[in-house]
């Protein structure tokens, strides 16, 4: 099954810095790649995802970069703000129809000092 | 994206006991998952839950302790059974929506003592 290793575990930047979260991926069948957000507390949310017929996916201060010939996507956040502070989740998909499913990252834990 | 709501939003149970946690979603969905997130730890996938078809489980994952049901294309209910501390843990319903994507409910926060 699909493998996903995340970097790093833990993240401190200071405010205005950028911030990159780096994944990979062992499945080269694998083709949506989803970011999510996890404020302490609260649900998963969705920041931006990629597929596989794309490069690059940018929106506001958040991107995020995929290489399949490497397996590896990132994420890449500019001009921290504290509000971003939270665990951040990667994920690869490797399936679609009925055996779709989502395979998770450890996480990475940014906090972003003002 | 959907509207996903979890009932309990936490519970606190004996050990040997069960809980059945509620999953309702304002859509009607194709493809439901239940999570397991343990403090400070990542999401793992419990099952699948396919309306009018058994549950899928993941490796480490039986039916007689993770009972699911799927009555219609808007619920599912998971059922933690015969509960130890150490399932005291988030669980966690998802869907998915169009093209892939995946949103997640609230959670539900289980301690077991």
């Amino acid at each position: 099954g699909e493998n996903v290793e995340q970097h790093p575990s833990t993240l401190s930047v200071q405010e205005g810095d950028s911030a990159v979260i780096k994944c990979t991926y062992s499945d080269s069948a694998s083709n949506y790649f989803p970011w999510y957000k996890q404020e302490l507390g609260k649900r998963p949310q969705l920041i931006i995802d990629i597929r596989s017929n794309v490069g690059e996916k940018k929106d506001q201060r958040i991107a995020v970069t995929l290489n399949k010939t490497a397996k590896h996507f990132s994420l890449h956040i500019t001009e921290t703000q504290p509000e971003d502070s939270a665990v951040y989740f990667c994920a690869a998909s490797s399936r679609g129809g009925s055996n779709y499913k989502l395979t998770f990252g450890k996480g990475t834990l940014l906090t972003v000092n003002p | 994206s959907a509207v996903i709501s979890q009932k309990p939003s936490r519970d606190i149970c004996q050990r040997g006991t069960s809980l059945t946690i509620q999953c309702q979603v304002d859509s009607q969905v194709t493809m439901m998952f239940w999570y397991r997130q343990q403090p400070g730890q990542s999401l793992t996938l419990i099952a699948t839950a396919n309306q009018g078809s058994e549950a899928t489980y993941e490796s480490g994952f039986v039916i007689d302790k993770f009972p699911i049901s799927r009555p219609n294309l808007t619920f599912s209910t998971l059922t933690v059974s015969n509960m130890s501390p150490e399932d005291s843990s988030i669980y966690l319903c998802s869907v998915k929506g169009g093209q892939e994507t995946q949103y997640f409910g609230p959670g539900t926060r289980l301690l077991v003592l």
